[in-house]
């Protein structure tokens, strides 16, 4: 069956960084493309961009572009989601999300990340 | 494209007839998706390309519209659908709306 498992919580100081992975399981990984979706504690979803696992190639949402980082790990049928220079503000729960031809059908549990002094 | 979500809550009894709305601020041609996601979870996608229900999602829920007004219905309440939906537009760059929360009466 298809999962996306994400690796575990989190907690990180400011200034930190901390790198996400979302490994893929049950279909051709660089079939379909994987998105990051944020989710802070008690808000919506806000979509972060999405990388392309044929080609590797990043897009990123306006607000996340610079400490962002999208990557893949091909032969392990995993990406990652790197943050750097953690503020406050990143505390939030990351998902990875599968697209297929009309929306996110599989979507990884999530992981908390937590950004505290 | 913003994406305006009403109501931002509703309360409804079990088996009443439910309509939330998402209004686009620019035509999204269809290429609107429904999610479902209930507390601690991550969402579901229930509908597709405004009416097109994904597998496995139960025949109660669907969905409507076109050009920038869309419909998610609920034909019959039941209290496993305690749930906060988000629309997402995936027409021109991508964006979910902020949500709204269905409490059960």
């Amino acid at each position: 069956q298809i999962q996306l498992v994400q690796s575990g919580p989190e907690l990180k100081k400011p200034g930190e960084s901390v790198k996400i992975s979302c490994k893929a399981s049950g279909y051709t990984f660089t079939d379909y493309a994987m998105h990051w979706v944020k989710q802070a504690p008690g808000k919506g979803l806000k979509w972060m961009g999405w990388i392309n696992t044929y080609t590797g190639k990043p897009t990123y949402a306006d607000d996340f572009k610079g400490r962002f980082v999208f990557s893949l790990e091909a032969s392990a049928s995993t990406a990652n989601l790197q943050i750097s220079n953690l503020k406050n503000e990143d505390t939030a729960t990351y998902f990875c999300a599968r697209s297929s031809y009309g929306g996110f059908d599989y979507w990884g549990q999530g992981v908390m990340v937590t950004v505290s002094s | 494209i913003q994406l305006t979500q009403s109501p931002s809550l509703l309360s409804a009894s079990v088996g009443d007839r439910v309509t939330l709305s998402c209004k686009g601020s620019q035509n999204i041609n269809n290429y609107l998706a429904w999610y479902q996601q209930k507390l601690g979870e991550a969402p579901k996608l229930l509908i597709y390309k405004t009416n097109s229900l994904q597998t496995g999602i139960p025949s109660r829920f669907s969905g409507s519209g076109s050009g920038t007004d869309y419909t998610l219905t609920i034909s019959s309440l039941h209290s496993e659908d305690l749930a906060t939906y988000y629309c997402y537009q995936y027409n021109n760059g991508y964006t979910f709306g902020s949500g709204t929360k269905l409490e059960i009466k």
